[in-house]
């Protein structure tokens, strides 16, 4: 089946400094590739998507990069700050058209 | 304008019993899909309803089930209940039936099972 494979799990930075998490998945037939934030105790919100004929997208201090050839994605975040601290998921939706989430990585930024 | 609503927010059941939690989509939105999210883990996808139709189902056994009424919301119905459904049940809408494309979610229904 599809799978996807995200690291870090968990991610510790000081204020300011940038975080990278990566996720490697199984279907060449992907096209959508999304990154949701999830705050303790609040539901998922998608803060960037790419789609597979976009190798780079930016919005403000997030970016996500795409490499389909090497099947995997990256979520960018520069100039860390306090409120970016959460858990963040990386999902695929492949041939088989059923949305496949990481396992997160939980992001501390430290003040 | 509200977003995803899901109810009840909390709920215990004991194992064997059967439960049914609810979720009406953002207005306009025809599509609404249920997820299980155990804790430490990713969200994983249960099923999909676009149009009243099931478009999508995940791994999961037939004692889960689903429906999309004519106003788009939808229920998710679990029977014999086992002690391991307990989890965050969510639900998203979107507004076409295709799932590569943005999904709303609710706060979700913590459902936990003794």
């Amino acid at each position: 089946g599809e799978n996807v494979e995200q690291h870090p799990s968990t991610l510790s930075v000081q204020e300011g400094d940038s975080a990278v998490i990566k996720c490697t998945y199984s279907d060449s037939a992907s096209n959508y590739f999304p990154w949701y934030k999830q705050e303790l105790g609040k539901r998922p919100q998608l803060i960037i998507d790419i789609r597979s004929n976009v190798g780079e997208k930016k919005d403000q201090r997030i970016a996500v990069t795409l490499n389909k050839t090497a099947k995997h994605f990256s979520l960018h975040i520069t100039e860390t700050q306090p409120e970016d601290s959460a858990v963040y998921f990386c999902a695929f939706t492949g041939g088989s058209y059923i949305p496949t989430f990481g396992r997160g990585t939980s992001l501390i930024v430290h003040p | 304008d509200a977003g995803v609503t899901q109810s009840p927010t909390h709920l215990i059941k004991t194992r064997g019993q059967h439960v049914t939690l609810r979720c009406s989509p953002i207005s306009g939105h025809k599509s609404v899909s249920w997820y299980q999210q155990v804790l430490g883990q990713g969200p994983q996808f249960i099923f999909q309803y676009y149009e009243k139709e099931e478009r999508g189902r995940g791994n999961f056994p037939d004692r889960f089930s689903a429906r999309q009424f004519p106003n788009y919301s939808s229920e998710l119905n679990v029977n014999a209940l086992l002690l391991g459904d307990s989890a965050l049940y969510l639900c998203a809408s979107s507004l076409t039936g295709t799932l590569n494309t943005e999904a709303f979610f609710g706060q979700g229904t913590r459902l936990t099972v003794v």
